[in-house]
Order: C-alpha cells, then sequence, then structure tokens
C-alpha cells in the first residue's frame, strides 16, 4: 500500500518560515492535502489539491507538490499555529485514503 | 452550517461488537459520500473506510486493519452514517471520527468531533 512519510517534529521562531514535508513515491502525480489538529480537537482541512485554500483559511498557509515530495508552508508563524499536521492522498489504484504520520509543529 | 455528530462510542471488550453513528445536518446528506477516520490514543490519524453516495453506487471500500470486521452503511432518510465494528480488538481502541466528502473529491473538509472507543477487559 501507499506510503507517506512525514518528519516526526519540526520547530520555527515567531514571524519565520515553517516547511512541513510529507514523502511518498511520485506524490507529486497525485493530490496532497493537509490538515491541522490541536489538541483535543478535530482535524481541520488547511489546503486541498496541494495549494488550495479552504476559506478561512490565512493566506500564511500555502502548498506544493512535485516530484517525491509534497510540502506544506506556514509563513509569518504564529503561536497559533502550533499543532500537529497531517497529509493525506487516495491511493486510486486500492481505492483507499493514506495519511502521513503526522509532524508536530512547535512554535519557540 | 455542516455538522456531524458522532454516538454511540464506549467501553467494549475484546471481541465484541459496537455500531457508531453519525448524524449529519446542514447539507444534502444523500448527495455526499461518508468516511470515517480513527485515531489511537497519542497516535495519528488512520483512515478507516468510506461509502459512497447513492448516485455513485452506495457501495464501500475499507483500510485492510479492519475488512472483513467493520460494516459502513448509511441511511439518507434520517441524514445518518453507521459503522458497524464486529470482533473488536485492543488495537481499535480509538477516537473515532466521521467526515464528509463530494464522491469525486476524496479530502475530508467536514469533521464531526469524534468518539471515543475503548476495548478492553
Amino acid at each position: 500500500s501507499y506510503v507517506l512519510t512525514q518528519p516526526p517534529s519540526v520547530s520555527v521562531a515567531p514571524g519565520k518560515t515553517a516547511r512541513i514535508t510529507c514523502g511518498g513515491n511520485n506524490i507529486g502525480s497525485k493530490s496532497v492535502h493537509w490538515y491541522q489538529q490541536k489538541p483535543g480537537q478535530a482535524p481541520v482541512l488547511v489546503i486541498y489539491y496541494d495549494s488550495d485554500r479552504p476559506s478561512g483559511i490565512p493566506e500564511r498557509f500555502s502548498g506544493s507538490n512535485s516530484g517525491n515530495t509534497a510540502t506544506l508552508t506556514i509563513s509569518r508563524v504564529e503561536a497559533g499555529d502550533e499543532a500537529d499536521y497531517y497529509c493525506q492522498v487516495w491511493d486510486s489504484s486500492s481505492d483507499i485514503g493514506v495519511f502521513g504520520g503526522g509532524t508536530k509543529l512547535t512554535v519557540l | 452550517e455542516v455538522q456531524l455528530v458522532e454516538s454511540g462510542g464506549g467501553l467494549v471488550q475484546p471481541g465484541r461488537s459496537l455500531r457508531l453513528s453519525c448524524t449529519a445536518s446542514g447539507f444534502t446528506f444523500g448527495d455526499y459520500a461518508m468516511s470515517w477516520v480513527r485515531q489511537a490514543p497519542g497516535k495519528g490519524l488512520e483512515w478507516v473506510g468510506f461509502i459512497r453516495s447513492k448516485a455513485y453506487g452506495g457501495t464501500t471500500e475499507y483500510a485492510a486493519s479492519v475488512k472483513g470486521r467493520f460494516t459502513i452503511s448509511r441511511d439518507d432518510s434520517k441524514s445518518i452514517a453507521y459503522l458497524q465494528m464486529n470482533s473488536l480488538k485492543t488495537e481499535d481502541t480509538a477516537v473515532y471520527y466521521c467526515t464528509t466528502h463530494l464522491d469525486y473529491t476524496y479530502y475530508f473538509d467536514y469533521w464531526g468531533q469524534g468518539t471515543l472507543v475503548t476495548v478492553s477487559s
């Protein structure tokens, strides 16, 4: 089955840029979606179709996808961005959903 | 406003069954697929399975870890999706979320608050 690999943790100072990667075999050929999850809360979609933002998500959140790596970029990081972030794709060969293992973003 | 409310969670012994419900409102339930996603304590998200809308056949797909034990169904007249869990194992302990999406989009834009299932003797 398709595997998505994320770094367990990323740390960034306030006001700086955070980049969270999601690796997968030829992931650039798939659509990647990203979710933010804060403690005790349900996940929230922050990026879909690689780089589209749902309404209400700040422009500071952006995404890209090419080759074997998709990236979620958070610009001008704020304390409130501290959360777990998950990438997700649909494995059309098996017709199943796949999540990455998640990345804990720490704002220093 | 889209709302998804899960119910039916609780403590259950290994080998027993449990049925979760997801009651939806704020959208035309019958036009959407419904997925279940779970999260074991302190762990990441795991996709469990989904059911397509009737327009797309109402068919189901499941993760390998639950295939043959879990069954997803839907009652469009009541706007409810179900997750029937049989032969439960301790590793099925998790918060179970229902989500909704269009049949052809495969990303999860609306989530319930989750319901905790604990499998323990």
